[in-house]
């Protein structure tokens, strides 16, 4: 159990464009997700809070009009990455909180790329 | 001082070994420790989660905690190359809100030489 997925992969844009990434979780309801940003060999950065019908909780420093994060559903919650730059590009991981246990599980990353 | 210290190797052992991976910590009010292990290009899996000081086993790995140190540890015994990857600590505190933000470790680099 406590599978999440994630959707697209892999995406590559050009600059300008936006781009959606949805994150499910399969086998359980996650009233928070949250969305992680990761450079090459760095750590994990929270980029924001996301709970289920209420609107994002973002980190300092990262802008909310930017990244826009919908949560509608107990197990999906998507991220718009708006006129994406090549300064985006990055490995974005979301996560589901399976509050009952306190535990947060991740899916397998988007790898965004930015021309 | 950055909440969570961790050392990031790159740190090669070779098959067999016991490896030993530590974090410190600042924050007193981290009650909820976890492990989790990364293969490039590939999301984090939570391999230990463990609250409050103590023990906990789970087949080759073992994860400690001493909160009075702020110290957490977690050993993998008879290392196997399959172990190679990245291996992040992270830690929560209660929010109150009945969600937790993680506190991530930059995570240390294993590689276990056949």
């Amino acid at each position: 159990g406590a599978v999440v997925s994630q959707h697209p992969s892999r995406v590559i844009c050009k600059s300008g464009t936006s781009v959606k990434i949805e994150c499910r979780s399969l086998d359980f309801q996650a009233t928070t997700m949250f969305w992680y940003r990761q450079f090459p060999k760095q750590s994990l950065m929270l980029m924001a809070t996301s709970n289920e019908g209420s609107k994002a909780t973002y980190e300092q420093g990262v802008e909310k009009d930017k990244f826009l994060i919908n949560h509608a559903s107990l197990t999906l919650s998507t991220l718009t990455v708006t006129s994406a730059h090549p300064e985006d590009s990055s490995f974005y991981i979301c996560s589901a909180d399976r509050s009952s246990y306190n535990e947060q599980f991740f899916g397998p990353g988007t790898r965004l790329t930015v021309l | 001082q950055k909440e969570v210290e961790q050392d990031p190797g790159p740190l090669s052992v070779p098959e067999g070994a016991i490896v030993s991976l530590n974090c410190t910590y600042s924050n007193s009010a981290f009650q909820y420790f976890m492990w989790y292990r990364q293969y490039s290009r590939k999301g984090p899996e939570l391999l230990m989660y463990t609250y409050s000081s103590g023990n906990k086993e789970d087949g080759r790995f073992t994860a400690q905690v001493d909160k009075s140190s702020k110290y957490i540890s977690l050993f993998i015994r008879d290392s196997q190359p399959s172990d190679s990857a990245t291996y992040l600590c992270a830690m929560s505190a209660d929010s109150g809100a009945g969600s937790y933000q993680l506190t991530f470790g930059k995570g240390t680099k294993l590689s276990v030489i056949p």
